[in-house]
């Protein structure tokens, strides 16, 4: 069955790093666009970040841009999320959907999510 | 603007029906694209209610519908149960982002 699975979470410092992974396992990793979502404590789902299926191309939400980069292994069907200059308002649970793509123009829905792994940033 | 606006929230009895309403704007649901529902019980990872506008997976029961017309779209779940008590969010592709757009989430109360 399909299944993606986070980890890599924890309490780290305002303005230090964390690296996140996400595997993978029930399809085949590399023919499908992955994600990054999270949610703040009591706050609603943000986008955070895209990669493409072949990993050449990658978009960001602008709260992220320049600190956080989203990769994957295709041979190792893992994707990931390296966190650098986290701060207070990143804290949150990361969730990496697997991306479907929809509709003519674009764009994708997300029929599979792990349990999420939760970071806390914090002195 | 790339904002989708929900109502915080909404409420009905066991039995009745209910719509949450999705407003975007051109560079999201107006200029075509897809919108998508998602359930999320407390405690737990969304699943997806609603794909392609008015598409349901395999196991959501049919009281679930989507529907988009312009620059929005709704949720109307009828025959209202007590398990429906969640938080729902539409979402769909941005153009001005180069990504996934979500609503602020609408928390329903079944009474």
């Amino acid at each position: 069955q399909v299944q993606v699975v986070e980890s890599g979470g924890g309490v780290v410092q305002p303005g230090r790093s964390l690296r996140l992974s996400c595997a993978a396992s029930g399809f085949i990793f590399r023919n499908f666009a992955m994600h990054w979502v999270r949610q703040a404590p009591g706050k609603g789902l943000e986008w955070v970040a895209l990669i493409s299926s072949d990993g050449d191309v990658k978009y960001y939400a602008d709260s992220v841009k320049g600190r956080f980069t989203i990769s994957r292994d295709n041979s190792k069907n893992t994707l990931f999320l390296q966190m650098n200059s986290l701060r207070g308002e990143d804290t949150a649970v990361y969730y990496c959907p697997r991306g479907m793509a929809s509709g003519h123009y674009g764009g994708h829905y997300y029929d599979y999510w792990g349990q999420g792994v939760v970071v806390t940033v914090s002195s | 603007q790339s904002v989708l606006t929900q109502p915080p929230s909404v409420s009905g009895a066991p039995g009745q029906r209910v719509t949450i309403s999705c407003t975007g704007g051109s560079s999201n649901i107006g200029a075509g694209y897809d919108v998508h529902w998602y359930q999320q019980l407390p405690g737990t990872a969304p699943k997806v209610l609603i794909y392609g506008n008015d598409n349901r997976p395999s196991g959501v029961p049919d009281r679930f519908s989507g529907s988009k017309s312009g620059t929005s779209a709704s949720l109307a779940i009828t025959g209202l149960q007590a398990e429906d008590e969640a938080d729902y969010y539409c979402q769909t592709y941005d153009l001005s982002l180069s990504g996934s757009l979500f609503g602020g989430g609408t928390k329903l109360t079944v009474l």
